[in-house]
């Protein structure tokens, strides 16, 4: 079955400085990969995407991501947060190919932006 | 704003009794997923339709049910409800049935059941 984990439930960043969110996954097959973001009361936002080819994707505003497929890794990052960025993240697997076709979430990673 | 329309946005009633959930998905948009998400179970799939046929199950009780209608617009059934099924309630659109397709999320429905 497939998984996913963002083993920090919170992480913490002063504006300006790099951020980064991490997430893991396990699928059977090639994954497609997806970052969503939550803000309070609102739904999900999608991101970015990771489908294939180039290993680092560019998302919505200012975000990326990079595919390690050796690490099962997909993790999350920015050069340079800002407050407004604080908010909750999801990372999501959903296998390529085969039976199984839903899009797992992962815990959520709050992230937290401080002046 | 996703274009994803979800009413009503807050639902209060008690045990036993049966709601419906409705969702609008972006225009033309073909499939419609519903998904739960609650503090211990985090964000949990339910069941995906497209183009008013059921597509994939998740983790969907039998006392729950869904529907897509041919306008495309869904509804959710609950039934029975125990105090366990207070939590928000997500539907998300997407073009296609393509597992590549990102999804659009509307703003919830917040079901409490006392």
């Amino acid at each position: 079955a497939q998984s996913v984990a963002q083993p920090e439930d919170q992480v913490n960043v002063a504006e300006g400085n790099p951020l980064t969110v991490k997430c893991t996954y396990s699928v059977s097959g090639n994954p497609y990969l997806f970052w969503y973001v939550q803000y309070p009361n609102r739904g999900l936002q999608f991101l970015l995407k990771y489908i294939t080819g180039d290993n680092l994707v560019k998302g919505s505003y200012g975000f990326e991501a990079e595919f390690n497929k050796s690490q099962t890794s997909f993790h999350l990052k920015k050069p340079s947060a800002l407050v407004s960025d604080s908010a909750l993240y999801f990372c999501a697997v959903r296998p390529n190919t085969g039976t199984a076709s839903k899009l797992t979430f992962g815990t959520g990673t709050r992230l937290q932006v401080t002046l | 704003d996703s274009g994803v329309t979800q009413t009503p946005k807050h639902l209060i009633t008690a045990t036993g009794q049966r709601v419906t959930l409705r969702c609008s998905p972006r225009s033309g948009d073909l499939s419609v997923y519903w998904y739960q998400q609650s503090l211990d179970q985090g964000l949990q799939f339910l069941i995906q339709y497209y183009n008013g046929e059921e597509r994939a199950k998740g983790n969907i009780l039998e006392r729950f049910s869904a529907q897509q209608f041919p306008d495309l617009h869904s509804e959710l059934n609950l039934s029975s409800l125990e105090l366990g099924d207070s939590a928000l309630y997500f539907c998300a659109s997407s073009a296609g049935g393509g597992r590549a397709n990102e999804q659009f999320f509307g703003p919830g429905t917040r079901l409490t059941v006392l």
